[in-house]
């Protein structure tokens, strides 16, 4: 069955480094999203694109956050300098289309952050 | 402001009991709703989907109900099992949002 690769599963890093995580989405799925899970809590939208194009970004911190899908086909979530309150999961999913049943999400395994 | 929202927080129930989660939500208009199963450090994973005319699903021992009236969703677990422990999300979707529930994190003892 085909699946949203995701990587790292963990890291640990120190504030004001860098971090950088991976997501490949299922074959054929257009719209790619980033959420972001604080323990006890539900995803959090950081960013949406449909194929190459971001369609939703407000809720990224766009200071310190960066999101890119040069192909429309994978992406990279990056975080430059990592604060202690960055330590989440971070969740990729993937969707055939932006609406309806079509929107259904396939999320991969996530992303630990650990930020000392 | 969090327009879905979810009850209880979390509960414990013994193995072969049954439970019943609920999400209400304000969230319009109204596209359908589905219920996600998020195992502890797993992604969430999607149980049923329903949409405005359907009042009930059900996958496995897993039945969803919607009363789109009084915006108001529940999940039941039927004979609980060791492995239904997880946290269970509800999330509404108009056309242009999903919005996600805070979750409901059920522990199953045997």
């Amino acid at each position: 069955e085909a699946e949203v690769a995701q990587s790292p599963r963990y890291k640990i890093t120190e504030k004001s480094q860098a971090v950088a995580f991976w997501c490949d989405p299922i074959s054929g799925h257009a719209t790619l999203y980033w959420y972001r899970q604080i323990l006890g809590q539900g995803p959090e939208l950081l960013v949406q694109f449909q194929d190459e194009s971001v369609v939703d970004d407000s809720q990224l911190p766009k200071d310190r956050f960066s999101a890119e899908r040069l192909k429309g086909v994978d992406s990279t979530l990056k975080i430059q300098p990592a604060e202690l309150g960055d330590s989440a999961m971070y969740l990729c999913a993937s969707s055939l289309g932006p609406s309806g049943y079509s929107r259904e999400l396939f999320f991969g395994e996530g992303s630990r952050l650990t930020v000392l | 402001k969090n327009q879905v929202e979810q009850s209880p927080q979390s509960l414990i129930i013994l193995e072969g009991k049954n439970c019943t989660l609920q999400c209400n939500y304000t969230v319009s208009p109204f596209s359908n709703l589905r219920w996600y199963k998020q195992d502890t450090g797993r992604g969430p994973v999607s149980l049923t989907i329903m949409t405005f005319s359907e009042n009930t699903k059900s996958n496995g021992r897993y039945t969803a109900t919607l009363d789109a009236d009084t915006k108001q969703s529940s999940l039941h677990i039927t004979a609980s099992q060791l492995s239904d422990s997880a946290s269970y999300i509800c999330v509404v979707t108009n056309d242009y949002k999903l919005s996600f529930g805070a979750g409901t994190t059920v522990t199953v003892r045997a």
